[in-house]
């Protein structure tokens, strides 16, 4: 079963607009990533934020944390046609195998 | 430095032919992984190493096997390849030292098996 699973399954917005992409997951963690894939090749590290952290920026990312409701949340503002791809969450879990856990992944979809 | 790399880029194999997907690295990375991918299952977890000589079953470990005689390398193989091994196969590799570090995946191998 899928440790992080990511909401919506498929987004399609206008460039300009921000984009909410949404991950839950089931145990504790130390950490989770999100990821960027584009089509056809491998994932891309986007940004990390720790257990201990609720909020982390970078550029045009923000990401949320709220391990009471262990979930957590991309958000891409002032979205371009460049940042089409699949994103994924992964969470490193506190116990267990030391491997990053992966989502389904959400599609976005930015029309220009 | 070039990352993680994996070969081949696109395999056709026939059901019950072997095979390896070959994975090097060259940032003296300690945790080695393979993941792979299907369509609407986001990335599953195969094999996995935290260091030269040690290795363990993932998610999926079924119909592969790995080994990682150096720390650069970690190949995959396919024993007897069979149509739902059809998939994208990513290698990837991160410093183990401390949880938090992101991993860096190679560019994917997409196997068919008919």
């Amino acid at each position: 079963s899928q440790q992080g699973e990511e909401d919506p399954q498929a987004l399609s917005i206008q460039e300009g607009e921000n984009a909410t992409m949404n991950c839950s997951y089931k145990t504790s963690i130390n950490n989770l990533q999100w990821y960027r894939q584009n089509s056809g090749r491998g994932l891309v590290h986007l940004i990390l934020i720790r257990s201990n952290e609720r909020e982390k920026h970078s550029g045009r990312l923000r990401v949320t944390l709220d391990t009471s409701k262990k979930s957590s949340s991309l958000l891409i503002t002032a979205s371009r046609a460049a940042d089409t791809a699949s994103y994924f969450c992964a969470t490193d879990e506190e116990m267990g195998r030391r491997a990053l856990t992966f989502g389904s992944g959400t599609r976005l979809q930015v029309q220009p | 430095n070039a990352g993680v790399t994996q070969t081949p880029k696109f395999q056709v194999l026939k059901t019950g032919q072997s095979m390896t997907l070959q994975c090097a690295q060259d940032m003296n990375h300690e945790y080695m992984s393979w993941y792979r991918q299907d369509p609407g299952m986001g990335l599953r977890l195969i094999h996995y190493s935290v260091g030269a000589g040690i290795t363990d079953q993932g998610e999926v470990p079924n119909g592969y096997n790995v080994s990682r005689s150096t720390t650069e390398d970690f190949p995959l193989r396919l024993l007897s390849a069979a149509p739902s091994q059809t998939s994208v196969y990513f290698c990837a590799s991160r410093v183990d030292r401390a949880r938090g570090n992101t991993i860096y995946f190679g560019e994917g191998s997409w196997l068919t098996v008919v």
